[in-house]
């Protein structure tokens, strides 16, 4: 399969514990992005990178959040000291900008509970 | 800032009829556009896209319609199959050429009865 992959695809975390998550992009792609998605919303944008640069980060993405793209490939994303409001989706997407196109494709996402 | 939204939470068709799913933008400046289908517990799923310079693309029995005057835009699936059944979102971009990141609105769950 040469879409984007994510892991895990769950993970369940008590309040104040570090959790983080991996997102493979497609391999020729050089933007990648991270969004949240809560129940019965759209996805909303974390921040992106382009190659191993972060950017743009979102306002919704507070100093206990941090990701990185180190090598340009392959990004992680690490939340500190979780909060039961983290419960979400987080999806990870990739795009090749530059192409002409700017479709973004998603991976299936990573389901976050916190208890 | 941008908001995107869709005009209906939900939508019911029968198997074999076309469905039309609008939505609406507020940014004038957004250029570009994209649909998504998203099927439970998976990621949204590309399903076509036009840009601001269009006012229609079609695809593989999908059709969309960009109307700038009024920032409306909608996804019409012809024939539409059980395997459609999904939530729908349409998300826009403010600049293509920009960050490219996308604002989504809030997705309308389209069911298909056989």
């Amino acid at each position: 399969d040469t879409g984007v992959s994510q892991d895990p695809r769950h993970k369940i975390t008590k309040r104040g514990q570090n959790v983080t998550f991996r997102c493979d992009p497609i391999s020729e792609h050089n933007r990648l992005y991270w969004y949240r998605q809560t129940l019965g919303q759209g996805p909303e944008f974390l921040t992106y990178f382009q190659n191993e640069a972060q950017l743009e980060k979102s306002r919704l993405l507070s100093d206990r959040f941090s990701a990185e793209r180190p090598k340009g490939s392959f990004s992680t994303l690490e939340i500190q000291r979780t909060e039961q409001g983290d419960s979400a989706m987080y999806l990870c997407a990739s795009s090749l900008f530059g192409s002409g196109g700017y479709e973004q494709y998603f991976g299936p996402g990573t389901r976050l509970t916190v208890t | 800032g941008e908001s995107v939204g869709l005009h209906l939470p939900t939508l019911s068709v029968q198997e074999g009829d076309n469905s039309i799913i609008n939505c609406a933008y507020s940014n004038s400046a957004s250029d570009y556009f994209i649909w998504y289908k998203q099927e439970s517990g998976k990621g949204p799923q590309f399903i076509i896209d036009i840009r601001s310079n269009m006012d229609k693309r079609q695809g593989q029995r999908v059709t969309v319609l960009l109307n700038k005057t009024v920032k409306h835009l909608s996804l019409q699936i012809a024939a539409t199959q059980p395997g459609d059944s999904a939530v729908y979102f349409c998300a826009a971009v403010g600049w293509a050429g920009a960050n490219s990141k996308l604002t989504f609105g809030k997705g309308i769950t389209l069911s298909v009865r056989p």
